[in-house]
């Protein structure tokens, strides 16, 4: 099975702030990635597919670059309803990483 | 709108069956697979499966084959179900189905807002 790694696992940061996740997969997966945002009790929603494409609705603050095993989900100017936590996804075996919490600073 | 609606929280014994219904409203319901996934009180994501719901085919990760896990359809009224067979306290978690993507199947675009499912004896 293909392994995700994510980090940080946790983030402190400042509204305003420029945010970089990044999610190092343990074997090139091309551009097969997708991120999500999960809110406290409620379900995941998708923010970027084949690791660069903007989901439906979801603010151009949030972009996604990379391919082979190393990724990165970047929000620009970091917004008080950006504080989830983040979750990458391998197409492959559908593995996700373990996530990383954004929190206030 | 386009949603996917499930089924209530369970509270089960060891070794009973549950069920978790996904019903979809808003779009043809066989253009899209249904994903299922699951999350450990405090834990991450994790994947299950999928079904097609035109044709029934099932496909499940590795850890939920031989018969644990089942996931069916009933296209008449654009329902998904998943039954775990045998559970134990370990699959206590919250159970999400979500839509494959329009544009690009392997990712999900459209989840239900989850169920949870409690084991204990």
């Amino acid at each position: 099975d293909i392994q995700m790694t994510q980090s940080p696992s946790t983030l402190s940061a400042s509204v305003g702030d420029r945010v970089t996740i990044t999610c190092r997969a343990s074997q090139s997966i091309n551009n097969w990635l997708a991120w999500y945002q999960q809110k406290p009790g409620k379900a995941p929603k998708l923010l970027i597919h084949k690791a660069s494409s903007l989901g439906s609705g979801v603010p151009s603050r949030f972009s996604g670059s990379g391919s082979g095993t190393d990724f990165t989900l970047t929000i620009s100017s970091l917004q008080p309803d950006d504080f989830a936590t983040y979750y990458c996804q391998q197409y492959h075996s559908r593995t996700f990483g373990q996530g990383t919490k954004v929190e206030i600073k | 709108q386009v949603k996917l609606v499930q089924s209530g929280a369970e509270v089960e014994k060891p070794g009973a069956s549950v069920q978790v219904s996904c019903k979809a409203f808003g779009y043809t319901f066989i253009g899209h697979y249904i994903h299922w996934v699951r999350q450990a009180p405090g834990q991450g994501l994790e994947w299950m499966g999928w079904i097609n719901p035109n044709s029934g085919v099932t496909h499940y990760a590795q850890k939920f084959q031989e018969g644990w896990v089942t996931m069916t359809r009933d296209t008449s009224i654009n329902t998904a179900y998943m039954t775990l067979n045998r559970p134990t306290s370990d699959d206590t978690a919250v159970y999400y189905c979500a839509r494959s993507h329009e544009l690009d199947p392997d990712a999900f675009d459209i989840w239900g807002q989850g169920t949870m499912v409690t084991v204990y004896s």
